[in-house]
């Protein structure tokens, strides 16, 4: 069954500083992989995703992404931090049971200190 | 223009109450989705529906009730609520998933639910 692990509930940086956020899926067929944003007490943003075009994929924000199919890993990363960037991140994998669905990581909270 | 939105934005009842949630969405997609996410932020699908067809249904208690009028609209109502009921719930749209799991999923803003 596929699954996603978000090594890290909170990760702290400072601004300016590399942002790096990690996602494991387990799957059984070539996955699909999303990357979410969720501001405080708001919905859910889409900043990329992978669908075997590219491995390295660029999303929005300065955000991109990374598929590694040896270690299962599809890990976020930003050169340098903004204190915009203070958020929830959810990586998640797609896959079909009936109709496409996501399975989300546990989330990840993104700290920028000033 | 917003793309998935949904009513009310936050809501405030009382256990045993009933009670419902509204989504549309202006995107012309034919799937449409409410997810779940707890306390602890985790987020897990409840239902699906293509064209008002129902294709998830992922154990959710017959308390919570989807209705799709038409293929823009999926409404979540949730009969006698509980505590544990208390959660943010997003509406989401997509195209069809077709030959591919990759279609993106758009999310509404969000329902916070606070049953008291």
């Amino acid at each position: 069954a596929q699954s996603v692990t978000q090594l890290g509930s909170h990760v702290s940086v400072s601004e300016g500083a590399l942002v790096l956020l990690r996602c494991n899926y387990s799957s059984s067929v070539p996955p699909y992989l999303f990357w979410y944003v969720q501001y405080p007490n708001q919905g859910l943003q889409l900043l990329l995703k992978y669908t075997s075009a590219a491995t390295l994929v660029k999303g929005i924000n300065g955000f991109e992404a990374e598929f590694k199919k040896s270690e299962t890993s599809f890990h976020l990363t930003k050169p340098s931090a903004h204190m915009s960037d203070a958020a929830e991140y959810f990586c998640a994998v797609s896959l079909i049971q009936g109709a496409q669905k996501l399975v989300f990581g546990q989330g990840t909270r993104l700290t920028i200190n000033p | 223009d917003t793309a998935v939105s949904q009513t009310p934005k936050y809501l405030v009842t009382q256990m045993g109450n009933d009670k419902s949630i509204k989504c549309e969405q202006n995107l012309g997609h034919d799937t449409m989705y409410w997810y779940k996410q707890d306390s602890k932020k985790f987020l897990k699908i409840m239902f699906s529906y293509n064209n008002k067809e129902l294709i998830i249904n992922e154990t959710v208690p017959n308390r919570f009730s989807p209705k799709s009028p038409d293929k823009a609209h999926l409404n979540l109502h949730i009969n006698s609520l509980e505590l544990g009921d208390s959660a943010v719930y997003f509406c989401a749209s997509s195209h069809f998933f077709g030959q591919t799991s990759g279609n993106t999923i758009y999310f509404g803003e969000g329902s916070w639910l606070t049953v008291v």
